[in-house]
């Protein structure tokens, strides 16, 4: 089955840099990639996401680009702000199964 | 005006209880599914519904059972509670089964004495 692996597992930034996760996925099937946010005590949130048909896709400070060669995609987060701090998850879709990586968590120092 | 509702949203309960979580979601949705969180917080999916029909299983224990009376609701019962159990659980839904954005609720805290 899928396997999605994400790096790094946590990441400390400085307010104003940015920041970059990414994650690798073994099935060359999996055709949806989305990113979810989840703060402290609260639910996982869609931040952005992106289908196999595009490379790259940008909302805001935040950018997701895909290499589906390499089988890699990864999040940017610049300008980083206090309120970025969580932990970040990626997923891949495939078939009807969803699978997400360990999980990173992101603290962006004032 | 809640989308993805759990109730409860804290359980603590004791080993050998039986115990049941539920979902409702407001968004019309085909699929739902429910993931246990551990402490380490990985999410791990442990089924997943298709208009109440089983599409997802993955290996959880017998002791889970969901329930999906319409395509509204998913429910989870837990037999026999055991102290590994603990996490927190949360409900999701997305409109088909593949390849949609999953919206979640907002979670149940599952703590075993």
């Amino acid at each position: 089955g899928e396997n999605v692996e994400q790096h790094p597992s946590t990441l400390s930034v400085q307010e104003g840099d940015s920041a970059v996760i990414k994650c690798t996925y073994s099935d060359s099937a999996s055709n949806y990639f989305p990113w979810y946010k989840q703060e402290l005590g609260k639910r996982p949130q869609l931040i952005i996401d992106i289908r196999s048909n595009v490379g790259e896709k940008k909302d805001q400070r935040i950018a997701v680009t895909l290499n589906k060669t390499a089988k890699h995609f990864s999040l940017h987060i610049t300008e980083t702000q206090p309120e970025d701090s969580a932990v970040y998850f990626c997923a891949a879709s495939y078939g009807q199964n969803f699978v997400f990586g360990p999980g990173t968590r992101l603290s962006v120092l004032p | 005006d809640t989308a993805v509702s759990q109730t409860p949203k804290y359980l603590v309960t004791q080993m050998g209880n039986d115990k049941s979580i539920k979902c409702e979601q407001n968004l019309g949705h085909d699929t739902m599914y429910w993931y246990k969180q551990d402490s380490k917080k990985f999410l791990k999916i442990m089924f997943s519904y298709n208009n109440k029909e089983l599409i997802i299983n993955e290996t959880v224990p017998n002791r889970f059972s969901p329930k999906s009376p319409d395509k509204a609701h998913l429910n989870l019962h837990i037999n026999s509670l055991e102290l590994g159990d603990s996490a927190v659980y949360f409900c999701a839904s997305s409109y088909r089964a593949a390849g949609d954005t999953q919206y979640f609720g907002p979670g149940t805290r599952l703590t075993v004495l």
